[in-house]
């Protein structure tokens, strides 16, 4: 079974301190996605990286894909209250045509004001 | 990024019956996918969603409990079966972006209370 182990699930941190989510396995993804999903809404897209290495940034939200694209971390700088959500990663495999993401187990951020 | 559209996007429901869900883009996409979420939790896929053919499950999720219909490419069904309070849970589709079918894109989903 091809799995995407997320850590930490929870987090509850204040408001202005920084945070780093982390997505790794033992397979290598030929791409990885962040999403954010807030109560009653479904997950939205933040960013799918693709690349060994890479980086992007969207706005205080800083994502990175390992050299080896068998781990990823997103991490926030200056938390705020709008932050709050479950963060999923997602990756999928290279070998398959099916469109399919296995998703890691997400976690849950609390900010609080 | 695709447009979705979720029916009903909430329902208590009776032990015992079926309740549709509609998922509705606003676009022709090749991949849509059902999943099922725990509050708080993980996606967990149940099937694709094949346009003229049967849908393709996953381990644990069978057509008579789950059946799919995807009559085109912008519109498909899943109907939970005989439900029992197991089955509360929030379902979701999702189809997959026309020039990446690596990226997905969420419909806003049902939330399903069986009492």
């Amino acid at each position: 079974t091809q799995l995407l182990e997320q850590s930490p699930q929870f987090l509850s941190i204040q408001e202005g301190e920084n945070l780093t989510v982390y997505c790794n396995s033992s397979s290598v993804f030929s791409s990885l996605q962040w999403y954010r999903q807030e109560p009653g809404e479904g997950p939205v897209l933040l960013v799918t990286v693709v690349t060994g290495g890479e980086v992007k940034k969207l706005k205080r939200l800083t994502f990175q894909f390992g050299d080896a694209r068998k781990d990823s971390s997103l991490h926030i700088t200056a938390a705020q209250p709008g932050d709050t959500g479950l963060y999923l990663c997602a990756g999928h495999h290279g070998s398959s045509n099916t469109g399919k993401l296995i998703f890691g187990q997400g976690t849950t951020l609390q900010v609080k004001p | 990024s695709a447009v979705i559209s979720q029916k009903p996007s909430r329902d208590i429901c009776q032990r015992g019956t079926s309740l549709t869900i509609q998922c509705q883009v606003d676009s022709q996409v090749t991949m849509m996918f059902w999943y099922r979420q725990q509050p708080g939790q993980s996606l967990t896929l149940i099937a694709t969603a094949n346009q003229g053919s049967e849908a393709t499950y996953e381990s644990g999720f069978v057509i008579d409990k789950f059946p799919i219909s995807r009559p085109n490419l912008t519109f498909s069904t899943l109907t939970v079966s005989n439900m029992s309070p197991e089955d509360s849970s929030i379902y979701l589709c999702s189809v997959g972006a026309r020039l990446a079918i690596n990226t997905q894109y969420f419909g806003p989903g049902t939330r399903l209370t069986v009492l």
